[in-house]
């Protein structure tokens, strides 16, 4: 069992490249989250899943696309990435919307 | 809107102290609590989530109270040790249709041996 798995745990990216970001869940549960977390700001919603077929915005979206893939797997789009985008990000998942939250190990991405 | 505070942003504490953080939420109309820990370039690990209708939960040395009218909630660790050294952040459930966690910027505890 284990648990949130995020890929990859590093990344530096060239302004304007574009990457994925992977999530995938073991534990059956229905809502996935996206988190960045930067010093001084605290964690930040960037888009989150309620169930399978569905995908709603959070605090900071711009920039950012998400899919998900299906009930397990949750991804995070860097279309043209940006030197504010240099962040460790998370990816969260939860039972449903009110449950207790169960967090990845983060994937850290500079921006050069 | 909601906000969450947590005083002091940093602790240090001798090891075998007794220690409290504090976490503050602006709303109470709140539909949980939740306690994690963060240690260094790692993630979060829920410690402790309570209910709008409970008072505390406990697990093992740390026990977690929650004052609703208030807007308070307090992180008991008992017996401090150098292990516990880490980042202790909260985050609440808003009432409502807002299912989205607030969350607070954390205390950064050390215990020194």
């Amino acid at each position: 069992n284990a648990g949130v798995t995020q890929t990859p745990k590093f990344q530096v990216l060239k302004t304007g490249q574009s990457m994925t970001l992977q999530c995938a869940q073991d534990m059956n549960h229905n809502s996935m989250y996206w988190y960045r977390q930067d010093p001084g700001m605290g964690l930040r919603l960037i888009y989150y899943s309620a169930s399978e077929g569905t995908t709603d915005k959070g605090e900071v979206p711009n920039g950012y696309n998400v899919s998900r893939l299906n009930k397990r797997e949750f991804s995070l789009r860097l279309e043209s990435a940006a030197p504010s985008q240099t962040s460790v990000y998370f990816c969260a998942s939860t039972r449903d919307l009110l449950g207790g939250q169960f967090f990845g190990p983060g994937t850290r991405l500079t921006v050069l | 809107k909601q906000e969450v505070t947590q005083i002091p942003a940093a602790l240090s504490v001798p090891e075998g102290e007794n220690l409290v953080l504090n976490c503050s939420f602006t709303d109470s109309a709140i539909y949980n609590l939740q306690w994690f820990r963060q240690d260094p370039g790692k993630g979060l690990t829920s410690l402790l989530l309570i209910q709008s209708s409970q008072r505390e939960q406990t697990s093992g040395r740390l026990n977690a109270s929650l004052d609703k009218s208030s807007g308070r909630s307090t992180l008991y660790i008992a017996a401090s040790q150098p292990g516990d050294s880490a980042t202790y952040l909260c985050a609440v459930h808003n009432a409502g249709n807002n299912r989205k966690l607030i969350w607070g910027l954390g205390t950064s505890l050390a215990v020194n041996p």
